[in-house]
């Protein structure tokens, strides 16, 4: 089963900063398949990144995914309100699929 | 606009069992696999296993071989997942998501709205 480790567990920001969230694999994803979600409070989890850089329909040009092989980050360049919500990583190359923990970016 | 509409809370005692149904609309229901997801309270996600509204066929995490079952009625484009043998631990919500079209090792980009299932005595 294929790790994933998410870090930081909380990143504190204040509107329009610079998001920077790790996701490190335990063994390489195949294919790049890594996503992203956002899940807000009491929400499903929305997909925001898949196969590590392509955003997902509709989600706005200020969230970008890279990487590949171990390593991965999701990046939002300058923090809207409606940003602040959990992320989890997710690689979906090798079963079984797995989740990262989960970074919860807060307001500073 | 594509929807995926789960069934409403249960509340169960231990070594019961409890199924969850979740309706899509808005899309070929046979063109894509659906997969369950859980979230404890407070906690990640985790998957539980996947199935080809097509054929039936299923793949089910280790974590919940032959306690999990998932099943689909193509007249209704209706997925259903079936857990036995509850306890406590089980008490999450339940989310349907769905996922690829020619192989189920693709991202989730729809989700249910989830399914609260307490496990208590």
């Amino acid at each position: 089963e294929i790790v994933l480790t998410q870090s930081p567990g909380t990143l504190s920001l204040s509107p329009g900063e610079r998001a920077t969230l790790s996701c490190r694999a335990s063994q390489s994803v195949s294919s790049s398949y890594l996503a992203w979600y956002q899940q807000k409070r009491g929400q499903a989890p929305r997909l925001l990144i898949h196969d590590a850089s392509s955003r997902a329909t509709g989600i706005p040009d200020r969230f970008s995914g890279s990487g590949s092989g171990t390593d991965f980050t999701l990046t939002i360049s300058r923090l809207e309100p409606e940003d602040f919500a959990v992320y989890y990583c997710q690689q979906y190359g090798t079963s079984p699929l797995t989740f990262g923990g989960g970074t919860k970016v807060e307001t500073k | 606009q594509v929807q995926l509409v789960q069934s409403g809370a249960e509340v169960r005692k231990p070594e019961a069992s409890v199924k969850v149904s979740c309706k899509a609309s808005g899309y070929t229901f046979t063109s894509y696999y659906m997969h369950w997801v859980r979230q404890a309270p407070g906690q990640g996600l985790e998957w539980m296993g996947v199935i080809s509204p097509t054929t039936g066929n299923t793949k089910y995490a280790q974590t919940f071989q032959g306690r999990v079952t998932m099943t689909r009625d193509t007249s209704t484009s209706t997925v259903y997942m079936e857990l036995s043998s509850l306890r406590s631990e089980d008490t999450a919500v339940y989310y349907c998501a769905r996922g690829g079209t020619s192989t189920w090792y693709r991202d989730f980009d729809c989700w249910g709205q989830g399914t609260l299932v307490t496990v208590s005595s």
